[in-house]
């Protein structure tokens, strides 16, 4: 069975501060794909990145960046310079390779800037 | 770019009464999916269906029915709400015939049972 943890229910940090949210994952299947979302205030999920299990090389775009390592089976998610519109509940989520099966979600970390 | 559109986006219900969720996309997707979200608990799947005509249960079926009626359009009916059926609604879709293809969602519908 799958399974995303998110141990950080909730995170606050003053605008501009670096800030790392967490992602650990289990998984028996060999190849799968990893997914961060953003859901803000308003409530929508945005999708922020896809990443498969084969590459491991850390992704950068624009303040986020995200360090994914099969050794530990990670998947952080860091904000640089964080803005108050990063304010938002950020997911994890893990899916199988091929198929229809959907994704399995953790539980969230609610990320608060205060400006 | 309509996407994933889900009605309504409000709803108040009485504990025994009825209802359907409905969700349509445009995106020419195969696969759909019905999803729930309570607070701290994430985002668990009720049903799925991977193409037209077929569906399947997730982690959190009970209480729940769904219908594929064509390729774009999955609803989810709840037949007797429950207040532990408060939560928010989400619908998505994907094309599962390319590896790894993201999951896209509708913007969530609020459902209160009383």
């Amino acid at each position: 069975a799958q399974k995303v943890t998110q141990a950080q229910t909730e995170i606050s940090v003053v605008e501009k501060e670096d800030v790392t949210l967490d992602c650990v994952y289990e998984t028996r299947d060999t190849t799968y794909y990893l997914f961060w979302y953003k859901q803000p205030p308003s409530g929508e999920l945005v999708f922020l990145i896809r990443r498969n299990s084969f590459d491991e090389q850390n992704e950068i775009s624009g303040r986020y960046s995200w360090n994914f390592q099969k050794s530990t089976s990670s998947f952080n998610f860091t904000i640089t310079a964080s803005q108050v519109v990063d304010s938002a509940v950020y997911f994890c989520a893990l899916s199988e390779w091929g198929g229809a099966d959907g994704l399995t979600f953790g539980k969230g970390t609610h990320l608060i800037i205060q400006p | 770019n309509a996407g994933v559109t889900q009605t309504p986006k409000f709803q108040v219900l009485k504990t025994g009464q009825s209802m359907t969720l409905q969700c349509a996309q445009d995106m020419n997707h195969n696969s759909m999916y019905w999803y729930r979200q309570d607070p701290g608990m994430g985002l668990r799947l009720i049903y799925y269906s991977a193409s037209e005509g077929t569906t399947d249960k997730g982690e959190v079926p009970n209480g729940y029915n769904v219908s594929r009626l064509n390729k774009r359009e999955f609803s989810l009916r709840l037949e007797s709400a429950a207040p532990s059926q408060t939560s928010v609604y989400f619908c998505a879709s994907k094309d599962s015939r390319l590896s790894g293809n993201t999951i896209y969602f509708g913007e969530g519908s609020w459902l209160t049972v009383v």
